[in-house]
């Protein structure tokens, strides 16, 4: 089974902090991806990557940076933390080689920006 | 632009009935997704459907898609207590193989 380990189930931070949210995949996936979660708006992409330091912004980037060294890892960075960005964020990861299999969710970070 | 509605966004039902959840999107795609989530947990993959007429079904599921009238539906037969959860609908950008739209989800409550 595919594993995605995010690094905090729970977070409090301060405003004007820089955060880092760890994600990593135990099945060699090449894509990986971000997504924020809110209620009543679904899930959002922040940004993604299809390969070893590649990155693509999602729909809503602004305020969040990624980092991708290994292919097993993928990094949320918020740059200076806002009380807006309190939300949970969800790591995903999927098959490069078939484009159309579901993405695999990692249990989510609950972020509190205080 | 690509957009996703699904109806209801909750739902309130008794074990034993049967509902159907609706999906609509506003451009053509090639590719869509059923998830569930329980509450704290993270999100499952249920079924993946690919092309017009594709009809999947995984116990008291069932998922189908029409391309043309751009619906998936899942319905639920005889619903038990353990299928409460929320379900999204995710639907892939025909400009890109790694997007996906979601739906707001569905919160699902099955009294027993």
């Amino acid at each position: 089974d595919v594993k995605v380990t995010q690094s905090s189930r729970y977070l409090v931070k301060r405003t004007g902090e820089k955060v880092f949210l760890e994600c990593v995949q135990d099945m060699d996936h090449e894509n990986m991806f971000w997504y924020r979660q809110d209620p009543g708006l679904g899930l959002r992409l922040i940004y993604f990557s299809y390969d070893v330091k590649m990155k693509e912004k999602g729909d809503i980037p602004e305020g969040y940076s990624v980092s991708r060294e290994k292919k097993e890892r993928f990094s949320l960075i918020l740059e200076s933390a806002s009380t807006n960005q309190t939300s949970m964020y969800l790591c995903a990861s999927r098959t490069g080689l078939w484009w159309n299999q579901p993405q695999h969710f990692g249990d989510g970070t609950r972020l509190s920006i205080l | 632009e690509l957009k996703v509605e699904q109806n209801p966004l909750f739902l309130s039902m008794q074990e034993g009935k049967n509902y159907t959840i609706y999906c609509n999107y506003s451009t053509t795609s090639d590719r869509l997704y059923w998830y569930r989530q329980d509450p704290g947990k993270s999100l499952e993959s249920l079924f993946v459907l690919l092309s017009n007429g594709a009809v999947k079904q995984e116990g008291r599921l069932m998922a189908s898609l029409d391309t043309k009238a751009r619906l998936s539906t899942l319905h639920i037969t005889a619903a038990v207590h353990d299928l409460s959860a929320t379900y999204f609908c995710a639907v892939g950008m025909m400009d890109s193989n790694y997007q996906l739209i979601w739906g707001a989800g569905t919160k699902l409550i099955i009294k027993p």
